[in-house]
């Protein structure tokens, strides 16, 4: 069954840092998905993108993130300058684009981002 | 803005019992619904997923949901749970012209030996 797969499973970084979290969502999928998850909280949309842009964004997502997709087939996540209550799981996710506006997604294993 | 609830923050039960996770999302519109699972280390999988038609879909690992469309409700069920369905349970909720999902807060289900 198709993945979408995540790298690195583990990144520690210090406060101030940039960090680039990869992602290579299914092929034939459209949409894009960031998620994060604080430790012990619930899972949260970040960002949305389609056709090379976003397409939607929550309040958690501020200046710092920036969303690409730098060469057509990875999808990557930056925090420009992390800060420590940055540290959590991050989700990517895939979906298809459905005429029938029905449609699941595929998430990838997580990045454990540890800002220390 | 929509919301999902679910009712159990954390259920313990034994082996061979049965379980039942609440869910209810607040948006009157068409939905598509979703329960995922996490296990302790890794990534959510999903469950079970209903988009139309039968209200009882039925997922992997023996898991089945009903939806019930008058009272906003998404429950999980699973007739009798093993020590290996210990995990955490997601239910999601996607508005049919929304891209994002709303997940809730999640409920830890320990199953005791």
């Amino acid at each position: 069954e198709p993945e979408v797969t995540q790298t690195p499973s583990h990144q520690v970084t210090q406060m101030g840092q940039e960090v680039i979290l990869r992602c290579v969502p299914i092929s034939n999928h459209l949409y894009f998905y960031w998620y994060r998850q604080i430790l012990g909280q619930k899972v949260e949309f970040l960002v949305s993108f389609y056709n090379n842009e976003i397409s939607e964004k929550s309040e958690i997502f501020d200046d710092q993130f920036s969303v690409e997709r730098p060469d057509g087939s990875n999808f990557t996540l930056k925090i420009r300058s992390t800060k420590l209550e940055d540290s959590a799981m991050y989700f990517c996710a895939s979906s298809e684009v459905s005429q029938s506006f029905n449609y699941g997604y595929t998430f990838g294993s997580g990045t454990r981002l540890t800002v220390v | 803005a929509q919301s999902v609830s679910q009712h159990n923050h954390h259920v313990i039960l034994s082996e061979a019992a049965s379980l039942e996770l609440g869910c209810n999302y607040s948006y009157g519109g068409t939905v598509n619904l979703f329960w995922y699972v996490q296990y302790p280390g890794q990534h959510l999988q999903l469950l079970l997923k209903y988009f139309s038609g039968d209200p009882l879909v039925k997922g992997i690992k023996g898991f089945e949901a009903e939806f019930i469309k008058s009272k906003f409700s998404f429950n999980l069920r699973k007739p009798s749970v093993q020590w290996s369905d210990t995990a955490e349970y997601f239910c999601a909720v996607r508005p049919i012209n929304d891209y994002k999902l709303s997940f809730g807060a999640g409920t830890t289900v320990t199953v005791r030996a």
